[in-house]
């Protein structure tokens, strides 16, 4: 299938510690982008990164992408307990972005 | 920052009753889409739109699903006969190109069916 797969589903760390999620998918792609979702509220974007990037920084976040192994990484460091939230690693078709199941993060105080 | 503003945040409609969901794209976007989430499920794409017409729908987007793009500004969707099932989050986004830089989604209209 085209969607992302997001490991772990679930990952629960203390607060000042790094997140690492993962995402492995199965077609080729354009670009590959993350959003994080809050408890039952809207999508937010975070970082989009190129078939043709191999690692891209936005703040606290790192993202990488291995296109020979269909895998990208995100890494959030020194966690907060605001980064609680569903993170998604998001395959893009033609005209559309096709979710996962995301990893739900939860940073303990 | 520019947003995407959807209107109403929580709507509840009687089973068979029309609704009518507004989203409100950033204004130099040209495309446009919704998405739904079934409440502990996937994000799922619905639609997509451009040039003032469907670019692209999923199975999920039957004859009862309708969108429009009334004036240079709102994009709806209009259920026009409702079903339990339909109860979700319905989200609408928009893109200045083909989400080639990314996708703005708005915070969601909760939809629920009685």
């Amino acid at each position: 299938s085209q969607q992302g797969e997001e490991d772990p589903q679930a990952l629960s760390i203390q607060e000042g510690e790094n997140a690492t999620m993962n995402c492995s998918y199965k077609t080729s792609i354009n670009n590959l982008q993350w959003y994080r979702q809050n408890s039952g509220r809207g999508l937010v974007h975070l970082i989009l990164i190129r078939s043709n990037e191999r690692e891209k920084h936005s703040g606290r976040l790192r993202v990488t992408l291995d296109t020979s192994k269909k895998s990208s990484s995100l890494l959030i460091t020194a966690s907060r307990a605001a980064d609680t939230a569903s993170y998604f690693c998001v395959i893009q078709g033609a005209q559309k972005l096709v979710f996962g199941q995301g990893t739900r993060l939860t940073i303990n105080p | 920052e520019p947003e995407v503003t959807q209107t109403p945040s929580h709507q509840v409609t009687q089973m068979g009753q029309e609704v009518i969901l507004r989203c409100v794209p950033i204004s130099n976007h040209l495309y446009f889409y919704w998405y739904r989430q079934i409440l502990g499920q996937k994000v799922e794409f619905l639609v997509s739109f451009y040039n003032n017409e469907i670019s692209e729908k999923s199975e999920i987007f039957d004859d009862q699903f309708s969108v429009e793009r009334p004036d240079g500004s709102n994009f709806t969707l209009k259920i026009r006969s409702t079903k339990l099932e339909d109860s979700a989050m319905y989200f609408c986004a928009s893109s200045a190109d083909r989400g080639n830089y990314g996708y703005t989604f708005g915070s969601g209209t909760r939809l629920t069916v009685v």
